[in-house]
């Protein structure tokens, strides 16, 4: 156990629809990162928030979005959903120094 | 742009008989290097890390993995195979330039392990 959450664990939602992930990290850990794994894609950077503020974008869609809150949880919201969106989403903390721990990630199906 | 390329798919080892999972990389100033390792349905977990120092990194379950600067490689390696090492392993690289609060990781492509009784 990484120690990092993340809910739901699975979604089944339709195109267009919009949903939103959410991660808590690790205890302490002031860094949060969001990635998706498809199989075409492979595991990919999405966007990385440090103590509220966005830190660093990666190929995040302008249809997705996200944030930290002050209690350093954060949310991936995703709209407009398609197919292609399908995708395990896996959220990452991580303290000033050192290795990223993720979580067991939240699978994303749209019909 | 920082890259890593794992040019193997998948590998197929015995168990008992010695395990390489390559890695190269390309990234601007020094590398700071990890492996992952992701079992079904599972998140990824984090296997070792080179930063600095010592170009033989040991790290969980047995694993270690050897930095080369002058070949950008970072290849996995276990002496002698488990059954229960069958996963997919990730490796990944940032560059240790610049703002240090931009830690975005970017992966390879994965090897699928697989160890055969």
């Amino acid at each position: 156990d990484s120690g990092v959450t993340q809910t739901p664990k699975h979604l089944i939602t339709a195109t267009g629809q919009r949903v939103t992930l959410r991660c808590s990290p690790r205890s302490g850990d002031l860094s949060v990162y969001w990635y998706q794994q498809s199989l075409d894609q492979g595991l990919q950077f999405l966007i990385q928030y440090y103590n509220g503020e966005e830190r660093a974008k990666g190929n995040i869609l302008e249809r997705f979005s996200a944030q930290q809150f002050p209690d350093l949880h954060s949310e991936l919201n995703l709209s407009s959903l398609e197919l292609g969106d399908s995708a395990l989403y896996f959220c990452a903390s991580s303290p000033l120094v050192g290795e990223q721990f993720f979580g067991p990630g939240t699978r994303l199906t749209v019909l | 742009a920082q890259s890593v390329a794992q040019p193997e798919d998948q590998v197929n080892v015995a168990e008992g008989n010695p395990l390489t999972v390559k890695c190269t990389y390309s990234v601007s100033g020094n590398p700071y290097l990890f492996w992952y390792v992701q079992y079904p349905n599972r998140g990824l977990q984090f296997l070792l890390k080179y930063i600095t120092g010592d170009n033989l990194v040991k790290g969980s379950y047995g694993f270690e993995a050897e930095f080369n600067k002058s070949q950008t490689s970072f290849h996995l390696k276990k002496p002698s195979a488990l059954v229960s090492d069958s996963a997919l392993y990730f490796c990944a690289v940032r560059d240790g330039l610049g703002d240090t609060g931009r830690r975005a990781l970017t992966f390879g492509s994965g090897t699928r392990l697989q160890v055969q009784p």
